[in-house]
């Protein structure tokens, strides 16, 4: 099994629609990361957290909002989609030694 | 503000050429960070450069971190198709743990 898992994989919703996508992971991390990847623009992040008291917006947390409900849970939420928002979004945790360790993705397509 | 910039962002080239990649920031980094991504999966460490002037070999692949440590380089040599994917540079924003990424670049290894 993945040591960080991410739900849904893929989801098409439409524009207006409230959308939450789920991080969980297995690594005992204790700070964990949003990214959202467009198209020829890399990895922009959104939100992080370090622990379940602390969150903190990153560079694009806009039309975003995560919850943090325990250390190995972080879930970022779309209140109202908009097309600009699709998306492929990743969730990472991040080690001791300072490496990223991503989910394998959720594909978001707001129509 | 992207605080990473990547040249080039596309890359394709013949087996056996030889490549470098370049990751450039106006800011000191306490290091910094390259992962590679395939389709459909999340970005995977290669490397970590924490010292000024250091230099890491990974097999084919050489790491450079610049003296001052505002920039970073890739260099493959003998690229070979399996080389091909996405790679990106990463660093933690000067005194925190708000890891950003550069922009990426595609490169893309022809038989």
């Amino acid at each position: 099994d993945a040591d960080v898992t991410q739900t849904p994989r893929n989801r098409i919703t439409k524009t207006g629609k409230r959308i939450m996508l789920e991080c969980s992971q297995t690594k005992g991390h204790d700070r964990m990361y949003w990214y959202r990847q467009d198209p020829g623009l890399g990895l922009r992040l959104i939100y992080y957290s370090f622990d379940v008291k602390d969150i903190n917006k990153g560079e694009i947390s806009d039309g975003y909002s995560v919850s943090r409900q325990a250390q190995a849970k972080f879930s970022l939420s779309l209140e109202s989609a908009i097309p600009n928002q699709t998306a492929l979004y990743f969730c990472a945790t991040l080690g001791q030694g300072g490496e990223l360790f991503f989910g394998e993705g959720s594909r978001l397509t707001v129509l | 503000t992207q605080l990473l910039e990547q040249s080039p962002q596309f890359l394709s080239i013949q087996e056996g050429e030889n490549l470098t990649v370049y990751c450039n920031s106006s800011s000191v980094f306490s290091s910094l960070q390259w992962y590679r991504q395939e389709p459909g999966e999340g970005p995977v460490l290669l490397v970590t450069v924490v010292t000024g002037g250091e230099v890491k070999k990974l097999k084919r692949l050489t790491f450079q971190f610049g003296d001052a440590r505002k920039d970073s380089s890739l260099h493959i040599t003998a690229a070979q198709p399996g080389d091909t994917g996405l790679y990106l540079c990463a660093g933690p924003t000067p005194g925190t743990y708000k890891y950003i990424f550069g922009t990426g670049t595609r490169l893309k290894v022809l038989a």
